[in-house]
């Protein structure tokens, strides 16, 4: 059975950086892409970006580019996303999911993390 | 930023049928790229509803169903039901930005 399991609730002050893990099972991690969406409150899914844990390819949103950092870890199944400077603009749940090619769509979600930035 | 367009809201009493539509642009859905729909419950992680177009992951019952045709796409729910209540995304690629991917705006269904 297939999880995606993220880290829990952050709270962070203006121009700190949160950085959230996403822990995968139930499918060769490897062979799957993992991307990020994040959704601020009441609003839609807005999309982050990628990274294949098999050659640690990343690939960002032009929004993010700068600011956001996807990294893997394949000896425990975890994907990370780090997004530096934070606003209040960036409190929002991030979700990671998994897809099997870069383009295709995303079968399994994360629980979501909640990241809350105040002054 | 959403790139594709939907209907803020649409709702039916039980049992009717409802549509709710995607419009994108030539560089996405018009581009041969595949569309995809996600439920999302209050509350909750996005879930797949409808893949590559008009496909059901298992276990997603035979009442959704979905379709495309040039720069638009749409998610049809027959015979509405009260736990259909919810949010609806539609998900597609979009070469021209670098290859992003890119979600609707997002549609309540509200049953009646």
């Amino acid at each position: 059975q297939v999880h995606l399991v993220q880290s829990g609730a952050e709270v962070k002050k203006t121009g700190a950086s949160v950085k959230v893990s996403c822990k995968a099972s139930g499918y060769t991690f490897t062979s799957y892409y993992i991307h990020w969406v994040r959704q601020a409150p009441g609003q839609g899914l807005e999309w982050m970006g990628w990274i294949n844990p098999n050659s640690g390819g990343t690939n960002y949103a032009q929004k993010f580019q700068g600011r956001v950092t996807m990294t893997r870890d394949t000896s425990i199944n975890t994907a990370y996303m780090e997004l530096t400077r934070l606003t209040s603009d960036d409190t929002a749940m991030y979700f990671c999911a998994k897809s099997f090619t870069r383009n295709d769509n995303f079968d399994y979600w994360g629980q979501g993390t909640l990241a809350t930035v105040s002054s | 930023q959403a790139v594709l367009t939907q209907p803020p809201s649409v709702s039916g009493a039980p049992g009717q049928r409802v549509t709710i539509s995607c419009t994108g642009s030539s560089s996405n859905i018009g581009a041969a790229n595949d569309v995809h729909w996600y439920q999302q419950l209050p509350g909750t992680a996005p879930k797949l509803l409808i893949y590559r177009n008009t496909y059901r992951p298992s276990g997603v019952p035979d009442r959704f169903s979905g379709s495309k045709s040039g720069t638009s796409a749409s998610l049809a729910i027959t015979g509405l039901q009260a736990e259909d209540e919810a949010e609806y995304y539609c998900h597609s690629y979009d070469r021209s930005l670098s290859g992003s991917h890119v979600f609707g705006t997002g549609t309540k269904v509200t049953v009646l």
